[in-house]
């Protein structure tokens, strides 16, 4: 059981290039969800989806766009890579509180993301 | 919007030595979660408390939920060095059933 997969684990980017991370959860979760994590500022949440199809902004939305196209995956993509989005990116998966989940988060490797 | 406050920010111990992190909400909560996160590792679900004034304890960690819902504390007997990480508390923002906010950490690490 893998959990939650991010890929890739490591990048780096020129200013104005763009990219897209990938979020792979095979625990069936409907919810899905993108931070970033940069020093003393803790988890800020990004984007995230409560279902296939459905996506939803967070705290910290601009510059980034995402996708849920099939339940298991969601992409965060970036159109023109800034260097204030060098950071740390999680995305988490969990269960809806409906379903007894109590919105446990399970997170990802994290994806180290440097923009010169 | 909802705050969730952490502190300290930062604490140093030598092995041994107790520990413990605080948590404040600007408002009430229906539960709060703590996560640890290893250095260079990602955040992992350690415990969630419901109840007002709960009280859960896992081998050397004490968690405390206060009893106007708004405050939580997590402690550490005897740390070791295993303990070392960064501890985080979250709670549902702003009463959603699907969104944390959590709160900024505790870096802890310990002198052996």
């Amino acid at each position: 059981n893998a959990g939650v997969t991010q890929t890739p684990k490591f990048r780096v980017l020129k200013t104005g290039q763009s990219m897209t991370l990938l979020c792979a959860q095979d625990m069936n979760h409907e919810y899905m969800y993108w931070y970033r994590q940069d020093p003393g500022m803790g988890l800020r949440l990004i984007h995230y989806s409560v279902g296939e199809g459905t996506t939803a902004k967070g705290e910290v939305p601009d510059g980034y766009n995402v996708s849920r196209l099939k339940k298991q995956n969601f992409l965060l993509g970036l159109e023109s890579a800034a260097p204030s989005q060098t950071s740390v990116y999680f995305c988490a998966s969990s269960f809806p509180p409906a379903r007894g989940g109590k919105n446990i988060q399970y997170f990802g490797a994290g994806t180290r993301l440097s923009v010169l | 919007g909802q705050q969730v406050m952490q502190i300290p920010q930062y604490q140093h111990v030598q092995e041994g030595e107790d520990f413990t992190t605080y948590c404040n909400s600007s408002t009430t909560l229906s539960n709060i979660q703590w996560y640890k996160q290893r250095p260079g590792g990602h955040p992992v679900f350690l415990i969630q408390l419901v109840k007002s004034g709960e009280v859960k304890k896992q081998k050397r960690l004490t968690f405390q939920f206060g009893e106007a819902k708004k405050n939580s504390s997590l402690h550490i007997t005897a740390t070791q060095t295993t303990d070392v990480g960064t501890y985080f508390c979250a709670g549902p923002d702003g009463g959603s059933n699907y969104k944390l906010t959590f709160g900024k950490g505790t870096l802890l690490t310990v002198n052996p």
